[in-house]
């Protein structure tokens, strides 16, 4: 069964920094949109970023624009958001996505980060 | 405050019908498919209905969604205590250039 599991999460300081991975099992990883989806404690989901097949088409939130990168390497079958100077509202459970709009759609399981001094 | 719209709350008895709602505008859901998950406490989404009505393989046929114009809805059919769920309806916004999600229902079942 194709699952994709998310690591990387942490507390981490204001202002520091964290990158969360997302490892696929299946092979059809290179031929999908990836996203990353977070919520917040006791909150809605919110949609942070997205990428293509290919790694060259990106789109974030405004609110993490200059701040994350989201990328891949679909060799290694694996997603990626560099998290630069975090804030306190970047609290949440981080979810990468497969096909999010599609009939492919898979998510991962959810990967905690914690803003916090 | 969620660019799409959906009712905070919902409830019905077992054996109901159930209709969540879900607001949007020409930019996303006017121009766009929409998704539908469901999520449980302490888990992650799962994926109900994309492309406006079309349900993935498993899930059960009393789930279908629907869309007209700048709203969709997803309607569930014979309730069932299992249903009891948080649910997100979901779409691209061509406009922000954004995947927005509603603000999620919680459905009760009473």
């Amino acid at each position: 069964e194709e699952q994709l599991v998310e690591s990387g999460g942490d507390l981490v300081q204001p202002g520091g920094c964290l990158r969360l991975s997302c490892a696929g099992s299946g092979s059809t990883f290179s031929t999908h949109w990836m996203d990353w989806v977070r919520q917040a404690p006791g909150k809605g989901l919110e949609w942070v970023a997205n990428i293509n097949e290919d790694g060259n088409k990106k789109n974030y939130v405004d609110s993490v624009k200059g701040r994350f990168t989201i990328s891949r390497d679909n060799a290694k079958k694996s997603l990626y958001l560099q998290m630069n100077d975090l804030r306190a509202e970047d609290t949440a459970v981080y979810y990468c996505a497969r096909d999010l709009m599609g009939a492919s759609c898979l998510w991962g399981q959810g990967i905690l980060v914690t803003v916090s001094s | 405050q969620s660019v799409l719209t959906q009712p905070p709350s919902a409830s019905g008895t077992p054996g109901q019908r159930v209709i969540i709602s879900c607001f949007g505008s020409t930019s996303n859901i006017g121009s766009n498919t929409v998704s539908w998950f469901h999520q449980l406490p302490g888990t992650a989404p799962k994926l109900l209905i994309y492309s406006n009505n079309q349900r993935p393989s498993g899930v059960p046929d009393r789930f279908s969604g629907s869309k007209s114009g700048t709203s969709a809805s997803l309607a569930i059919n014979g309730l069932q205590s299992e249903d009891e769920s948080d649910y997100y309806c979901a779409a691209w916004d061509g406009r922000l250039n954004v995947v927005v999600f509603g603000g999620g229902t919680k459905l009760t079942v009473l």
